[in-house]
Order: structure tokens, then sequence, then C-alpha cells
């Protein structure tokens, strides 16, 4: 059974920092790993997806690398800002399955 | 583009009353369709998936149901709600089989059972 963790599960920065988000998972047999935001009381927005064949992809200040052999997936998000302040959740799939992670919390401070 | 709706945002219902959540999709066919339920400090529990017209699957035994009446209509329902039953409940849509393309969600429901 594939089992996702994200450490820290809350983590503050001061504003224009690099964050640094973490995601491991215990199967490296994946077809790909997605990376959410969630805002407070709202949906998961969908931000990144790495199929299992690439190592990393890009949108605007986010890159997500993905290393299957170590069961790992890191999302980047330069120069953060207040507005970064969420829940960051990732999602690894395989086997027909999907597994979420409990998330990183994320408080960006101005 | 697609999206996808979700309600109603917000629900408050006593114990034992009938549930209805609804969730629809626009701008594509034949979508993957799920129920999510999110409880703190737990994550993500898939409830129920469904590939196609009145095809569902449940992944966890519980007091709820879901049904597919339209290729882009995903319904939650009870017919008598429990404590244990309030959570917020998100759905999604994906394009491609077997649960592993790229998830889509709603803007969730909220619901407190008192």
């Amino acid at each position: 059974k594939q089992e996702v963790t994200q450490i820290p599960a809350a983590l503050s920065v001061p504003e224009g920092e690099n964050l640094v988000l973490n995601c491991s998972f215990t199967d490296s047999a994946i077809y790909n790993l997605q990376w959410f935001r969630q805002d407070p009381g709202k949906g998961l927005t969908s931000l990144l997806l790495i199929q299992s064949s690439q190592r990393e992809q890009t949108s605007g200040r986010l890159n997500a690398s993905l290393d299957k052999s170590s069961g790992r997936s890191t999302l980047y998000i330069a120069a953060s800002q207040p507005g970064d302040s969420a829940t960051y959740l990732c999602a690894v799939s395989g086997n027909n399955r999907l597994a979420f992670g409990k998330g990183n919390q994320v408080v960006v401070i101005p | 583009s697609q999206t996808i709706h979700q309600w109603p945002a917000t629900l408050v219902q006593p114990v034992g009353s009938p549930l209805s959540l609804e969730c629809t999709v626009e701008g594509t066919s034949n979508p993957n369709l799920y129920w999510y339920r999110q409880a703190a400090g737990r994550g993500l529990q898939l409830l129920f998936y469904s590939v196609g017209i009145g095809q569902i699957s449940s992944e966890v035994p519980q007091n709820l149901s879901a049904s597919r009446p339209q290729d882009r209509q995903f319904i939650l329902s009870s017919k008598k709600l429990l404590l244990s039953d309030s959570g917020f409940y998100l759905c999604a849509w994906s394009r491609d089989r077997g649960r592993t393309g790229e998830l889509f969600f709603g803007e969730g429901s909220r619901l407190t059972v008192l």
C-alpha cells in the first residue's frame, strides 16, 4: 500500500524566501505525482503534474522535481509572497490508486 | 475549458436526516468522477469512484451512497445522517482511466451534522 508523507506539517517563512516542500512515498512504481494547493475552506487547486518519466515540471515561480528511485518529490516556490500562504498537498498515483499526503501548511510572513 | 461545480457549499443537518450533495462537470464528456471526504488531520479519503453512468465503486463501507444519473452529474446521498458523517466533501474529475489521471476538484461542501 502506497504511503505518502509530507514533513513538516506546518512551516512559516518570511516573505521573499524560497519555499521548499517535500513529499516522500514508499512505492516507487508510480504513474504520476501531482501537487495541489488548498486555501482554508476551499477545494484543491492543481499546481503541477509530473509524469513518472519526467524529472521536473515548472510553472512560473513553481518548480516540482521527482526522484522515483528515492521516492521523493520536492516543490520549490521562488521568492515567496504572502499570497502563497496555503496548504500544499501531494498525491501519488499508481496501481490504479491515488494516495494523498496530509499536506504542508505554509504561512508566508510579510 | 472544463469546470466543476459542487453544491451546496455549506450544510447543517440534524442526525437522522437525509443528505444530497450534487456535483456537475462542464466542458468535457465521459469523465471519471470521484467523491472524497477530508477530515482534519486525516487527509483525503476516497469514498466513491465512477467511470460512467450508473457505474459506482465504493471504497469504504459507510452510511453514504453515490449515484451517477447523467454523464457529468455525480450525487452523494445518505438516508440517515450520523454525527460521524460531518466533514468536508470534495468532488473531483479526471480524464484518464484507472484513477491515475490529473485530478480537478470542486470547491467542496462543508457538512455539519448536529
